[in-house]
């Protein structure tokens, strides 16, 4: 049972432009989200969080937004870079009685590609 | 600071041996947890500890096993190995607060041929 879920496989946009990344979650206990960057043959990078509190965390060129109703949360990047190409992962952790964040869930993650 | 640390980076095993990773955390970080990342999996969760102690396990045979000494650095240890265990293992380690993030090492790409 995937309780996080990134249904796009792949994203091709052109530098410059904006990329949306999605991700879809089913558990509703789920209330802290993390998007991670990931070049290959390295460890995953964080890149943004957003707390179940809001729906907008922004920084710099990365915005992401949380639609907790749809249980739904995305990922912008404007303007698009080369350099951004990569795959992202959305993770939702999950605390236990000690009320500390890890064990992330991961997405299977989306591989974006920006064209120059 | 310096960040988390994996070793070794490249690993190549054969069938039915075992093989021990290892994790230095980032400074003051007391968490610990271990991933394995597969073309077909994804990333995966395997365990993790804090002060020494198991408090999380996924959904994988009991050949996986690690452990954590007291200056939080963890080792993962996998016995018999299969050749599915090929994959990328990553470490990660977080401070015990609520709502921070994990921050990953660059993993060990083991191969068992």
């Amino acid at each position: 049972d995937q309780q996080v879920k990134q249904n796009s496989p792949s994203l091709s946009v052109q530098e410059g432009r904006i990329s949306i990344l999605n991700c879809d979650y089913t558990n509703s206990m789920f209330d802290y989200f993390l998007w991670y960057k990931k070049y290959p043959a390295e460890g995953p990078t964080f890149l943004i969080s957003i707390s179940s509190i809001k729906d907008k965390n922004e920084d710099g060129r990365f915005t992401v937004f949380l639609n907790k109703s749809a249980k739904h949360l995305s990922l912008h990047i404007v303007p698009s870079q080369p350099g951004d190409s990569a795959v992202y992962f959305c993770a939702a952790p999950r605390g236990n009685s000690g009320g500390s964040n890890y064990k992330l869930t991961f997405g299977k993650g989306t591989l974006l590609t920006v064209n120059p | 600071k310096a960040g988390v640390t994996q070793t070794p980076r490249y690993l190549i095993k054969t069938r039915g041996q075992q093989v021990t990773l290892s994790c230095s955390p980032i400074s003051g970080h007391r968490s610990v947890s271990w991933y394995q990342q597969t073309p077909g999996q994804g990333l995966q969760f395997l365990f993790e500890y804090f002060s020494e102690t198991q408090r999380n396990k996924g959904n994988f045979p009991g050949r996986f096993s690690g452990r954590q000494f007291s200056n939080s650095r963890s080792e993962m240890n996998v016995s018999t190995l299969e050749l599915g265990d090929s994959a990328l293992y990553l470490c990660a380690s977080s401070s015990n607060r609520e709502g921070t993030e994990a921050f990953f090492g660059q993993g060990t790409r083991l191969t068992v041929v």
